[in-house]
């Protein structure tokens, strides 16, 4: 899978929006992006993915670079639930098996 | 209960003992998934299970051992362990094909004395 490249760490206040950008220059024509995030002491949940388009559900928007070479996950109104690591992974969809690569991630701290 | 278990949440076993862990996947999904989590490191994909065949191993040692004997349950069987197998290992279920989200469980964490 090709790689990504996310900030180490962000801070947000409660209440704010917060925008998580993640670069992924190398991103083929296959290549889903996907976000999930990790909260202490859980396993990573998923939160959103996208192609082309971009892309919202009740917990994030995905908005995709026109080119695709960069995404970025916007969470409308941080709180502190959403203290987590945050993590950008492509996805090829030629991929029957579904595999994920994780990187390090963004670990969001939001502040009340 | 819902989603994917794991049992146990915890576990201390010396080098010298055998132990398995659990998954369960109450999701009707047709994928099943090994990481191990790192202190300070990144999720490491370990196997994939995918419609109960095997089809990843990255290059994981042979004292784990996994064990996917129908698409709701899949084991980890450990034996021998070094002290840096100390990690929290997560399973992960999905149903092939796309949209491809995985679901995971709570881990479990793993002390090797």
């Amino acid at each position: 899978d090709a790689k990504t490249t996310q900030p180490n760490s962000m801070e947000s206040n409660e209440e704010e929006p917060v925008h998580l950008p993640c670069n992924h220059s190398t991103i083929s024509g296959t290549d889903y992006i996907h976000w999930y995030r990790q909260l202490p002491s859980q396993g990573p949940e998923y939160v959103i993915h996208g192609l082309t388009s971009n892309v919202n559900n009740r917990m994030a928007s995905l908005a995709i670079a026109e080119d695709r070479k960069s995404s970025t996950l916007i969470l409308h109104r941080a709180t502190l639930r959403d203290a987590a690591v945050y993590y950008c992974i492509l996805r090829d969809g030629n991929n029957a098996g579904n595999m994920l690569t994780f990187g390090g991630g963004t670990r969001l701290m939001v502040k009340p | 209960e819902t989603g994917v278990t794991q049992t146990p949440r915890h576990l201390v076993m010396g080098m010298t003992n055998k132990k398995s862990l659990k998954c369960e996947q109450h999701l009707g999904h047709n994928a099943m998934y090994w990481y191990k989590q790192s202190a300070k490191k990144p999720l490491e994909l370990m196997f994939v299970y995918s419609l109960e065949e095997r089809v990843e191993n990255n290059s994981v040692p042979s004292r784990f051992s996994p064990e996917c004997p129908n698409s709701s349950h899949l084991f980890l069987h450990l034996h021998t362990l070094q002290p840096e197998d100390s990690a929290l290992y997560l399973c992960a279920s999905s149903q092939v094909g796309l949209p491809d989200e995985q679901f995971f469980g709570p881990g479990t964490r793993l002390t090797v004395l």
